[in-house]
C-alpha cells in the first residue's frame, strides 16, 4: 500500500460513454499527477496539480478532463474516447514539486479498455 | 527534445549481479530517479541521485554522472522477486519527471 488509492481498477467503456476515474491520497501531499502508461512506452504525464491548481497540461486531448476539488482527491473525466486511449492510467502524489520533495507515490492504476 | 534511453530487456541469473544503464538528454536537471514496477502493479521508488557518485541502499545501488548524462542501477545477489521493469526518470528544469520506457529484467534460476 502506497497511500494512494484509485477506483475503479478496471473499466471497459464504449466510445460514446462518459466515465470518471478517481484518485485519493492519504499522505498529506501537495502535488498530484495523472499519467498514461501504454505497453513498451514511457509514462506519459497528462496533468499536474499543485496545491489544487493545475500547473501542467501536456497537450492532452479535450476528451480527458481533470478535476482536483481538494488536495487529497483527483478525478479524470472521460468522454467520447477512442480505442487508442486504452491504457493503464496511473495517479501519483508527491510532497511538493521541488527536487527533494518530488518522490512520487503511485496508485495501482485503472486499466481502461475502450471498445 | 528530451530523451531517456535504457535497454528494453535484460536477462540475469539468480544470485548474480546486473547493471541497468540509463542515458538522458533533458532541458535542465534536478535529479534522477529509479523506480521498480512489477507486472500489473504501480511503480515504486528505489533511488534518487542529484550529485555525482554512487548511492548504496542494501542490494541496490545507483550511480550518476551528470557530465556524461548517465546513470546505472546495480542489483546484487539477484532474487527471483527482482523480476520486474526498472524505470529511469529525470526531473527537468520545470520539475517535471521525464520517463524512460523501462527495462524489463528477467531473472532465471
Amino acid at each position: 500500500e502506497t497511500g494512494v488509492t484509485q477506483t475503479p481498477r478496471h473499466l471497459v467503456m464504449g466510445m460514446t460513454n462518459k466515465k470518471s476515474l478517481k484518485c485519493e491520497q492519504h499522505l498529506g501531499h501537495n502535488a498530484m499527477y495523472w499519467y498514461k502508461q501504454s505497453a513498451k512506452k514511457p509514462l506519459e504525464l497528462m496533468f499536474v496539480y499543485s496545491l489544487e491548481e493545475r500547473v501542467e497540461n501536456n497537450s492532452v486531448p479535450s476528451r480527458f478532463s481533470p478535476e482536483c476539488p481538494n488536495s487529497s482527491h483527483l478525478f479524470l473525466h472521460l468522454h467520447t474516447l477512442q480505442p487508442e486511449d486504452s491504457a493503464l492510467y496511473l495517479c501519483a502524489s508527491s510532497q511538493d514539486m521541488t527536487a527533494g520533495g518530488n518522490e512520487q507515490f503511485f496508485g495501482p492504476g485503472t486499466r481502461l479498455t475502450v471498445l | 527534445g528530451q530523451n531517456i534511453d535504457q535497454p528494453t530487456e535484460m536477462t540475469a541469473t539468480e544470485g548474480a549481479i546486473v547493471q541497468i544503464n540509463c542515458t538522458y538528454q533533458t532541458s535542465g536537471f534536478n535529479g534522477l530517479f529509479w523506480y521498480q514496477q512489477h507486472a500489473g502493479e504501480a511503480p515504486t521508488f528505489l533511488s534518487y541521485n542529484v550529485l555525482d557518485g554512487l548511492e548504496e541502499k542494501g542490494r541496490f545501488s545507483s550511480f550518476l554522472s551528470r557530465s556524461k548524462g548517465y546513470s546505472y542501477l546495480l542489483l546484487k545477489e539477484l532474487q527471483m522477486k527482482d523480476s520486474a521493469s526498472y524505470l529511469c526518470a529525470v526531473l527537468d528544469s520545470n520539475y517535471q519527471l521525464i520517463w524512460g520506457a523501462g527495462t524489463k529484467l528477467i531473472i532465471k534460476p
